[in-house]
């Protein structure tokens, strides 16, 4: 059963720095692309940012595009989302997801973990 | 960008009758990259449709999509009470996904 485990988020000032990340388990890690997605409690869903399989491919959102950094260690079947100059648009619930198959990105989202709350106030 | 616009934005139905789901997008989306999820609340999204209409595993065979170009759908044959719940449509293009605004499915 694929499981995906993220952490790291928290009340945060704006224009500070937050580190998320993502464990995977129950699959082969490295064979999928992944992806940050967020999602305003009450609200509707935004994709953040993306990677591949094998980092040679990533992608962000416009809107976080220069203040969020996306990495990946295969070895520790780990994700990460670097988030820095958050802003109070920010806040959001984060989800770390598992990609479908094929390409540099299979192009849904296949597995979902249960989130992480980031919260940017003063 | 491709913008996703979902109809309607609230669907009431009752258990037994049949939900029929829009999703209209800005620009031709390659029906490779077209999917379908479920949301209830307090969790979170799961994958229902992908491919426009190939259904993921463990997703009952009374949910079914179709469409191609800009015109997608999803149908929920004869509903369950599980099934009232928020649907998004997804479509990725470009280096670039967008969700739709979402349908919510409620009991009548």
């Amino acid at each position: 059963e694929v499981q995906l485990v993220e952490s790291g988020g928290g009340l945060v000032q704006p224009g500070t720095s937050l580190r998320l990340s993502c464990e995977g388990s129950g699959y082969s890690f490295d064979d999928f692309a992944m992806h940050w997605v967020r999602q305003v409690p009450g609200k509707g869903l935004e994709w953040v940012s993306g990677i591949s399989w094998n980092s040679e491919k990533i992608d962000y959102a416009d809107s976080v595009k220069g203040r969020f950094t996306i990495s990946r260690d295969n070895a520790k079947e780990s994700l990460y989302l670097q988030m820095d100059s958050l802003r109070s648009e920010d806040t959001a619930l984060y989800y770390c997801i598992k990609d479908g198959p094929g390409g540099w990105y299979g192009g849904y989202f296949e597995s979902w973990g249960q989130g992480t709350q980031v919260t940017v106030s003063s | 960008e491709i913008v996703l616009t979902q109809s309607p934005g609230t669907l009431s139905l009752s258990v037994g009758e049949r939900a029929t789901l829009s999703c209209r997008a800005s620009q031709n989306v390659d029906t490779s990259y077209l999917a379908w999820y479920q949301q209830k609340p307090g969790q979170a999204p799961r994958l229902l449709i992908y491919g426009a209409s190939y259904r993921a595993t463990g997703t009952p065979d009374r949910f079914s999509g179709s469409g191609s170009g800009t015109d997608f759908t999803l149908t929920i044959k004869r509903l369950e009470p599980e099934d009232f719940a928020m649907y998004y449509c997804q479509q990725y293009g470009n280096s670039r996904w967008t969700f739709g605004q979402g349908t919510k499915v409620e009991i009548k």
